[in-house]
């Protein structure tokens, strides 16, 4: 059990445009899920915390108008990098748990590998 | 001072010995630390949770946690090569649902 998807795994794209990331828990609801992003060699930095039916949180520094967050749904969250720039590029990951699991670990998603061109 | 904090590494055991790794954390009202273990391009997956002080043992993993001492363990016992990997510490801080992580130990498991 506890099964987050994240597609797509990989996708490139052109300086300017943008890039929606999917996250689904496939066998559980989450009112909370978490979108992460890791540079080569560096440990996860949360990005924002996505609330279902409200709005994300963002970790300082992070620019909102950049990383939309959308959770519409309890089992679905979606990240989409706007106006993307090379230094966007990077691994984005999401992760959520059962709301029944409080006192137990997160899930992750397989991660999303972004470049940007 | 960080949050959480790991020897970055890289630490290399030789096979059949065992590997530990270390870490502390700020934030004495912490509840809930985990080790996730990330092989190269991929997602972390949790290896051990512990919540109270004391050993907690799963398999060859061993968690310690010692809230006196804000310090976080992972010992692995028999090391395999399949275990060479970024070992990462994560802690959820009080009142909070997010985890904040370490910067990760790299761990070379030599045949």
């Amino acid at each position: 059990g506890a099964v987050v998807s994240q597609h797509p795994s990989r996708v490139i794209c052109k300086s300017g445009t943008s890039v929606k990331i999917e996250c689904r828990s496939l066998d559980f609801q989450a009112t909370t899920m978490f979108w992460y992003r890791q540079f080569p060699k560096k440990s996860l930095m949360l990005m924002a915390t996505s609330n279902e039916g409200s709005k994300a949180t963002y970790e300082q520094g992070v620019e909102k108008d950049k990383f939309l967050i959308n959770h519409a749904s309890l089992t679905l969250s979606t990240l989409t990098v706007t106006s993307a720039h090379p230094e966007d590029s990077s691994f984005y990951i999401c992760s959520a748990r059962p709301r029944e699991m409080e006192r137990y670990g997160y899930t992750f998603g397989s991660g999303t590998r972004l470049t940007v061109v | 001072q960080k949050e959480v904090e790991q020897n970055s590494g890289p630490l290399s055991v030789p096979e059949g010995a065992i590997a530990s790794l270390n870490c502390t954390y700020s934030d004495r009202g912490s509840q809930s630390f985990f080790w996730y273990r990330q092989y190269s391009g991929k997602s972390p997956e949790l290896i051990m949770s512990i919540y109270s002080n004391g050993d907690k043992e799963d398999g060859r993993f061993t968690a310690q946690l010692n809230k006196a001492s804000q310090y976080v363990s992972l010992l692995i016992r028999d090391s395999q090569p399949s275990d060479s990997a970024t070992y990462l510490c994560a802690v959820t801080p009080q009142g909070a649902q997010k985890l904040v992580f370490g910067q990760g130990t790299r761990l070379t498991i030599n045949p």
